[in-house]
């Protein structure tokens, strides 16, 4: 079956960097493009990125833009999301998703908590 | 950017009643790229309805979805114990996608 699983979060600092990963299995991976959603402690959801399914083309909201990059590896059906100069309001859970137009599989997604 | 805003808020509603949610777009979502998602306390959300009105697999003949251009609504005709949970609109586009804030249906 189709599952999506983050990994990588954890307790950090502001300023400093943190890669999640999440590993896909029970599809052809290539076939689809992948984004990246966060929601903040009782909060709303929120789109961040996305990467088409040959990987040429990315997208990033406005608050993640030059920060955050998303990227690919075929060879290991997995996606990943560097995050760079972190900041307190980016603590959330952050969800990989598998798009086919709307999101149809979501991970259970991995806390990612920055605080001094 | 397509802004999404979801009405009410919170919706108190006691089983077996009818729910309706609504989700207005700031302009016109012309080819329906409309879902809606169904997010339980601890859990991921889970697509309900895409296109506007098509049901996702799985998905109970209760939920339905309607609407076009700037208005949708999303109903469900007979709450269940398990329906119970925060419901999020979205816009999915080729360069943008966007989530409305939200509208939480509690027991009553």
């Amino acid at each position: 079956q189709v599952q999506l699983v983050e990994s990588g979060g954890g307790v950090v600092q502001p300023g400093r960097s943190l890669r999640l990963s999440c590993a896909a299995s029970g599809f052809t991976f290539t076939t689809y493009g992948f984004h990246w959603v966060r929601q903040a402690p009782g909060k709303g959801l929120e789109w961040l990125t996305v990467i088409w399914p040959d990987g040429s083309i990315k997208y990033y909201a406005d608050s993640v833009r030059g920060r955050f990059t998303i990227s690919r590896d075929d060879s290991r059906d997995t996606l990943y999301l560097q995050m760079n100069s972190l900041r307190v309001e980016d603590t959330a859970v952050y969800y990989c998703v598998r798009a086919v137009g709307p999101y149809d599989y979501w991970g259970r997604g991995t806390l990612v908590t920055v605080s001094s | 950017e397509i802004v999404l805003t979801q009405s009410p808020g919170t919706l108190s509603l006691s089983p077996g009643e009818r729910a309706t949610l609504s989700c207005r777009a700031s302009q016109s979502i012309t080819t329906s790229y409309l879902a809606w998602y169904l997010q339980k306390p601890g859990q991921a959300p889970r697509l309900l309805i895409y296109g506007a009105s098509i049901r996702a697999t799985g998905i109970p003949d209760r939920f339905s979805g309607s609407g076009s251009g700037t208005d949708f609504t999303l109903t469900i005709s007979r709450l269940e114990p398990e329906d119970f949970a925060v419901y999020y609109c979205q816009h999915y586009g080729s360069s943008t996608w966007t989530f409305g804030q939200g509208t939480k249906v509690e027991i009553k």
